[in-house]
């Protein structure tokens, strides 16, 4: 199985300051289509969790535009260029490449300091 | 707006079964493949299983293989989780999520319905 291994785990943020969080694989997510399927997703307190990107940089609808993802093959990094409050939780990436077996990281929980 | 709302979850001893459901809104429920996915409190996400669109292929993670049986109704715009011999560590919130239209990416989830095997 594909192992996604996410750093770091608590991620404490001044607001208005920038954020990165990395995911590495252990077998590399290009699919034999071409794409690589690579999401990050947050999960706010309380609430379900949430996809914000898609195909390692394609932002979902709605998502602002502070949240980035980069990488390829086994290395990626979520990026939010300015912490603001409604950011803290827990973000995870999936790899979707090895399907149907979907397999995620660990969570990083962010909290503004 | 999709939305997916699980439930059934239970206290229940080792060796006993539970049913758990989900029902989907907001979207072609017999349009999209759909998962089960289990979290551990304060750990992290395990995929469960899989059923295709039309139900004719499921798949399963070798921890529940033989034990768990996912099935759905279209009809019904729901989406089934029947689960036997139960374990200690089958502890979890149990999550239904949609796949996308990639079937690659997961762009719905549920609030997650939680399962507790104890005796």
């Amino acid at each position: 199985d594909v192992v996604m291994t996410q750093s770091p785990l608590s991620l404490p943020v001044t607001l208005g300051q920038p954020a990165s969080i990395s995911c590495r694989s252990t077998q590399s997510l290009v699919h034999t289509d071409g794409n690589t399927y690579l999401n990050w997703f947050q999960q706010r307190p309380g609430q379900s969790p949430r996809r914000l990107i898609y195909k390692v940089s394609t932002r979902d609808s709605g998502v602002p535009d502070r949240f980035s993802g980069s990488g390829s093959g086994t290395d990626f990094t979520l990026i939010i260029s300015r912490v603001e409050a409604e950011d803290v939780g827990v973000y995870f990436c999936m790899q979707g490449t090895h399907w149907p077996s979907y397999t995620f990281g660990q969570g990083t929980k962010l909290e503004i300091k | 707006e999709m939305r997916l709302v699980e439930s059934g979850g239970a206290v229940v001893q080792p060796g006993g079964s539970l049913r758990l459901s989900c029902s989907a809104s907001g979207f072609i429920f017999s349009d999209y493949a759909m998962h089960w996915v289990r979290q551990v409190p304060g750990k992290g996400l395990e995929w469960v299983s899989l059923i295709r669109w039309d139900g004719s292929s499921t798949f399963y993670a070798d921890a529940v293989r033989g034990r768990f049986i996912i099935s759905r109704d279209n009809s019904k715009n729901s989406l089934y989780l029947q689960m036997n011999s139960l374990k200690h560590e089958d502890t979890a919130l149990y999550y239904c999520i949609k796949e996308d239209y990639s079937g690659y990416s997961v762009d719905c989830w549920g609030r997650g319905t939680l399962v507790t095997v104890s005796s």
